[in-house]
């Protein structure tokens, strides 16, 4: 059974701070991952997809890697913010496409 | 374009009362999850659904939980009895080439 697990689970940093989110796998055999933001009462928005295929993605301040041998995926925001403040999940999805879900890591950037 | 739509958004029932939720997937995605999702958890996978064939319910507790979606469009979740511990927030997604987007979520307390 697929596990994933996330660290920090929280993490406080000043504006403008670079940082890296973690989220690692038990199962190596991954058909995708993706990382996504949550705000508190609010659904899920996806932020960035790597196939099993692909090595990293990038969309503006993130940047996603992926090292499917040592079942780790990293998420690296830029230059942070204040509205970068939420909670941030990895998924994993297998070869049937059951994504399992990370715990998060709670993200509070203080100007 | 409009996203993944759930209705209601928030619930709030007695035990042994019965609940169920709406959801309406992303024009043109065959693929519909249902998860629950409890506080500081990540969601956990109930349901999936390709198109109205229901391909990974392992997880739905059957003896309460029942979903359908008949058509392959829209889709609705059922609890009958509530309990206490069905009190989470309950997610839908649909996805295209394994990428999922949510819809907002239905907060369900139960009483």
């Amino acid at each position: 059974k697929q596990e994933v697990t996330q660290i920090p689970a929280a993490l406080s940093v000043p504006e403008g701070e670079n940082l890296v989110l973690n989220c690692s796998f038990t199962d190596s055999a991954i058909y995708n991952l993706q990382w996504f933001r949550q705000d508190p009462g609010k659904g899920l928005t996806s932020l960035l997809l790597i196939q099993s295929s692909q090595r990293e993605q990038t969309s503006g301040r993130l940047n996603a890697s992926l090292d499917k041998s040592s079942g780790r995926s990293t998420l690296y925001i830029a230059a942070s913010q204040p509205g970068d403040s939420a909670t941030y999940l990895c998924a994993a999805s297998g070869g049937s496409y059951i994504p399992t879900f990370g715990r998060g890591t709670s993200l509070i950037v203080h100007p | 374009e409009a996203g993944v739509v759930q209705s209601p958004r928030y619930k709030i029932i007695e035990k042994k009362q019965p609940v169920a939720f709406w959801c309406n997937p992303i024009s043109g995605h065959n693929t519909l999850y249902w998860y629950r999702q409890n506080l500081g958890q990540g969601p956990e996978l109930l349901i999936r659904y390709e198109n109205e064939e229901a391909v990974d319910d392992s997880q739905l507790p059957k003896d309460r939980f029942s979903a359908e979606r008949l058509k392959g469009v829209d889709s609705t979740l059922k609890i009958q009895p509530a309990e206490l511990g069905d009190s989470a927030v309950y997610l839908c997604a649909s996805s295209l080439e394994g990428e999922q987007f949510f819809g907002p979520g239905t907060r369900l307390t139960v009483l």
